[in-house]
C-alpha cells in the first residue's frame, strides 16, 4: 500500500521567512495530494491540494508544487505568520481510495 | 469549502459505557466517511471507511464489534465506542469525501474528544 514520508517533524521560523515542508511517496498511482493544517485540539483543514497532472499550484501565501518523477511533493508558505503556526499533514491518494497520512510537521511561527 | 459537522466535541463517559459520535456533512452528499483515531502528537490513524448503505470496511487490528459504524444516509455516520475503557480515550475524527467532481478531496470534522474514566 501507499507509504507517506514527511519532514521535517519539527520546524521553527521566524515571522516573515519561508516555511517548506516536503513528503515523499511510495506508491507511483497516486494521482491526489492534500495538504492540511491542524490546529490544536482541531480536526485538519485542507489549506491546498494538486493533481498529478500539474506541477505547481499557488494560492497568496501558500504553494505545492509535485515531482511525480522522484515521487514527492513540497508545501511553502511564503511571509510567515504567528497564526500558520500549527501542525501540518501531507497525504496520498488514488482516485477515490483511502487517503495515507504523513506523520505531520509541527511548524511554530515566532514573532 | 465544504462543511462536516461532528458531534460531541468532548465527551466524557465511565468505563463500561457506550459512546456515540455523530458525523454529518451539511452543505453535500458524502457517498463515504472515514474516522480516525488520533494519539497526542501523532498522526491520523485511520480506523474504518464506511460507505453508505453498506457495512464498514475496517482497517486492520480495528475491533468491528468494538467500534460500530453506521452510516444510514448520505450525511450522517456515527461512531459508537461500546464499552468504553480508559485505553479508548484519544481523539476521534470524521470526514467526508464529497459525491461528483472533484473527486477525492476529503474534508474533516472538529474532532471529538474521548475521556474515559
Amino acid at each position: 500500500g501507499e507509504n507517506v514520508e514527511q519532514h521535517p517533524s519539527t520546524l521553527s521560523v521566524q515571522e516573515g521567512d519561508s516555511a517548506v515542508i516536503k513528503c515523499t511517496y511510495s506508491d507511483s498511482a497516486s494521482n491526489y495530494f492534500p495538504w492540511y493544517k491542524q490546529e490544536l485540539g482541531k480536526g485538519p483543514q485542507l489549506i491546498i491540494d494538486i493533481r498529478s497532472n500539474v506541477g505547481e499550484k499557488k494560492d497568496q501565501r501558500i504553494a505545492v508544487t509535485l515531482n511525480k518523477t522522484a515521487k514527492h511533493f513540497s508545501l511553502h508558505i511564503t511571509e510567515t505568520q504567528p497564526e500558520d503556526s500549527a501542525v501540518y499533514f501531507c497525504a496520498a491518494s488514488i482516485y477515490n481510495n483511502d487517503m495515507r497520512f504523513g506523520a505531520g510537521t509541527r511548524l511554530t511561527v515566532k514573532p | 469549502g465544504a462543511v462536516v459537522s461532528q458531534h460531541p466535541s468532548r465527551v466524557i463517559c465511565k468505563s463500561g459505557t457506550s459512546v456515540k459520535i455523530e458525523c454529518r456533512s451539511l452543505d453535500f452528499q458524502a457517498t463515504t466517511m472515514f474516522w480516525y483515531r488520533q494519539f497526542p502528537k501523532q498522526s491520523l490513524m485511520l480506523m474504518a471507511t464506511s460507505n453508505e448503505g453498506s457495512k464498514a470496511t475496517y482497517e486492520q487490528g480495528v475491533e468491528k464489534d468494538k467500534f460500530l459504524i453506521n452510516h444510514a444516509s448520505l450525511t450522517l455516520s456515527t461512531l459508537t465506542v461500546t464499552s468504553a475503557h480508559p485505553e479508548d480515550s484519544s481523539f476521534y475524527i470524521c470526514s467526508a469525501r464529497a459525491t461528483g467532481v472533484p473527486k477525492n478531496i476529503q474534508y474533516f470534522g472538529a474532532g471529538t474528544r474521548l475521556s474515559v474514566l
